[in-house]
């Protein structure tokens, strides 16, 4: 069946790094993006941008242009993403998701659905001194 | 960006019962609407997307309705395994966003 495993939590100080791995199995892995969503304690969940899994290009919300990272191996069918100068607030569960259906190319150029299926178990990220 | 105020946040229900819930946009967003299902400790599950598209397996007794600015998730006959926060997602345009949730709870 259809499956994002994702890494183990993690525990960082302020300003450190932390990189999350999510890996498929059960389809063809470049024939869908990957998104990536945080869920903070109390907070609404958060999208943070998507990954072509075919070519590598990338989308970032505005709030992590800069400080967040998407990349892919492929090989592994595995996607990551990681976020640097992580502050408290960076604390949260973060998701691997993949998109809803197949991407796809056209003239217009390349193209998602944006809605999410299936998630990832998710990683939860602590930031704390 | 397009804001989503869903409503109620909290809402306490029988096993049996009608449950709707509302989620409405700061703008207009034609059918771009997802709903998900969280239960604690879990991730979000997909239940409905283009506003009334029932995602494969889930259950006949969800559905979904609505166009532009107001969108309703309605659960026929509430059952045990439903009792869960429920979330709407808009993707007409970036970023992304979600509503508040909903936590349906067992009365």
């Amino acid at each position: 069946q259809v499956q994002l495993v994702q890494s183990g939590a993690e525990v960082k100080e302020p300003g450190a790094s932390v990189k999350v791995s999510c890996k498929a199995s059960g389809y063809i892995f470049t024939n869908y993006a990957v998104f990536w969503v945080r869920q903070a304690p109390g907070q609404r969940l958060e999208w943070m941008g998507w990954i072509n899994t075919d070519n590598g290009n990338t989308k970032y919300s505005q709030k992590f242009q800069g400080r967040a990272t998407f990349t892919r191996d492929t090989s592994a069918s595995t996607a990551y993403m990681e976020l640097s100068s992580l502050r408290f607030e960076d604390t949260a569960v973060y998701y691997c998701v993949r998109d809803g259906a197949a991407h796809y190319y056209d003239s217009g150029g390349y193209w998602v659905h944006n809605w999410f299926d299936p998630w990832g178990q998710g990683t939860l990220v602590t930031v704390s001194s | 960006d397009i804001q989503l105020t869903q409503s109620p946040s909290f809402l306490s229900a029988s096993v049996g019962d009608i449950v709707t819930i509302t989620c409405r946009a700061s703008q207009g967003m034609s059918s771009y609407l997802a709903w998900y299902q969280q239960k604690p400790g879990k991730a979000p599950n997909l239940l409905i997307y283009g506003a009334s598209t029932l995602q494969s397996g889930v259950p006949s007794r969800f559905s979904g309705s609505g166009s532009g600015t107001e969108f309703t998730l309605t659960i026929s006959s509430l059952q045990p395994e439903d009792f869960a926060t429920y979330y709407c997602q808009q993707y007409k345009s970036y970023p992304l966003t979600f509503g508040g949730g909903t936590k349906v709870e067992i009365k």
